[in-house]
């Protein structure tokens, strides 16, 4: 079982759809939660951390439920620019803080 | 603040040859890095964690004679793959920390095609 479960994608929306990705992670010792954003042949990019009482950046919203493991990110409004991959990380502590990455979902916006 | 760089942004070298990439922490002292690896459609993995003047420590599956790593100041660490194979071929990411159980500050990554 992979650590860091999410769905691949790729999800299809026009422009000002609002779309949310979920990530499940395994190890319940699991620490600090957050989304990054990927382009293509990019390194990730951190987008927003993400706390149990829910957290909102602009057009973003990532929620974490610790009790199922489950952490969500919705976007508002999507733009074009919203395209690229977004990757669920977890961090764990095993002497240093290790970054745990799930595969990403892969989100297309179209005009 | 906070910059990371890496070099070469991409190689392309030959079955059997060594390849160095250098990975640079250009306005903080970074004591701790961390060498990821992703290959297509799959996660970054952690390869190994370094701390200045230390011996990098592998995580399991990773072959340190293969992946030799150097962190020999607090601004750069070096990945050298030794007797690279097509099957090396990835995308090599490190990141850069002030400590342990710091933010670690991602670099560009280098693209790494062996033939």
């Amino acid at each position: 079982r992979k650590e860091v479960e999410q769905d691949p994608g790729p999800f299809n929306v026009p422009e000002g759809a609002t779309v949310a990705f979920n990530c499940t992670y395994s190890n319940s010792a699991s620490q600090s939660f957050f989304w990054y954003r990927q382009d293509c042949r990019k390194e990730p990019k951190l987008l927003m951390s993400v706390y149990s009482s829910g957290n909102e950046d602009g057009r973003f919203t990532a929620q974490l439920n610790r009790a199922s493991q489950y952490i969500s990110l919705l976007i508002r409004d999507s733009k074009l620019s919203d395209s690229a991959t977004y990757l669920c990380v977890v961090t764990l502590n095993t002497g240093f803080q290790k970054l745990v990455f799930g595969t990403g979902t892969r989100l297309l916006v179209s005009p | 603040g906070a910059v990371v760089s890496q070099h070469p942004s991409w190689v392309i070298c030959k079955s059997g040859t060594s390849v160095k990439i250098e990975c640079r922490s250009l306005d903080f002292q970074a004591t701790t890095m961390f060498w990821y690896r992703q290959f297509p459609k799959q996660s970054l993995m952690l390869m190994a964690t370094s701390n200045e003047g230390s011996k990098a420590t592998y995580e399991q599956g990773v072959e340190k004679d293969k992946f030799l790593i150097n962190h020999a100041s607090l601004t750069l660490s070096t990945l050298t793959v030794t007797s690279a194979h097509p099957e090396d071929s990835s995308f090599y990411i490190c990141t850069a920390s002030q400590g342990l159980m710091e933010t670690q500050y991602f670099g560009p990554g280098t693209r790494l095609l062996v033939l």
